[in-house]
């Protein structure tokens, strides 16, 4: 099974400022998916963000964007002008050819008013 | 969006007896559906495959026996927890599989907590 990295247990940001979620993964695949989920208190998983691997350009969201490293297997989350609601758990996602996903440990995002 | 629902969101049961929680996709079809697993501050841990119409694919460590899967229709998956135990104690999580063109989207159920006295 693959597995998916995120070395950072527990980040805070200040309200307005930027943060950047690490998370790196191993596959021998080529042709994947990566997610980045948000699991606040209610424990529903809600997608924040996803880039194919085919795709060289990084995916943006609104506020959310990601810095993808294929040849690196990295996948980063960053989120601008961060606001109280966006204090969550954030789990990195590996969806693999036969459609699995493989969860990191999450990182634990506390937003400072 | 698309809304996965899972009954009950809570459910306690004795050691020893069984539970079943369901999963329903309820605005579209789901060919795949996938139960999880994840204990306090950690990481959803996937069980197994669950296929509309054939035998769920386990995970490696996941007790066929003990966790049956079927799949029934496609809106449809239960997870049955046979003979429950303490140890099995957990937030269960279902997702099923929306498909859009080559970008097919999961779509996760609110969870359901099991505690098993």
């Amino acid at each position: 099974a693959q597995t998916v990295t995120q070395s950072q247990p527990e980040m805070s940001v200040q309200e307005a400022e930027t943060v950047t979620l690490s998370c790196t993964y191993d596959t021998s695949e080529s042709d994947y998916y990566l997610f980045w989920y948000k699991q606040p208190p209610s424990r529903q998983m809600i997608l924040v963000i996803r880039q194919e691997a085919y795709k060289q350009q990084n995916a943006t969201e609104n506020r959310f964007s990601v810095n993808f490293q294929k040849a690196a297997k990295s996948f980063s989350l960053k989120i601008s002008d961060s606001q109280l609601g966006d204090a969550a758990m954030y789990f990195c996602a590996y969806r693999s050819t036969g459609n699995q996903f493989y969860f990191g440990t999450g990182t634990s995002l506390t937003v400072i008013p | 969006g698309a809304v996965v629902s899972q009954h009950p969101s809570r459910v306690i049961c004795k050691s020893g007896t069984s539970v079943k929680i369901e999963c329903r996709s309820l605005d579209f079809q789901a060919t795949t559906m996938f139960w999880y697993r994840q204990f306090p501050k950690q990481s959803l841990m996937l069980m197994a495959t669950s296929n509309e119409g054939s035998k769920a694919t386990y995970e490696q460590g996941v007790e066929k026996d003990k966790f049956l899967i079927n799949h029934a229709s496609l809106t449809l998956s239960t997870l049955t927890v046979t003979s429950a135990h303490p140890e099995d104690s957990s937030f269960y999580i279902c997702s099923a599989t929306k498909i859009q063109g080559r970008g097919d989207t999961q779509y996760f159920g609110p969870g359901t907590r099991l505690t098993v006295l």
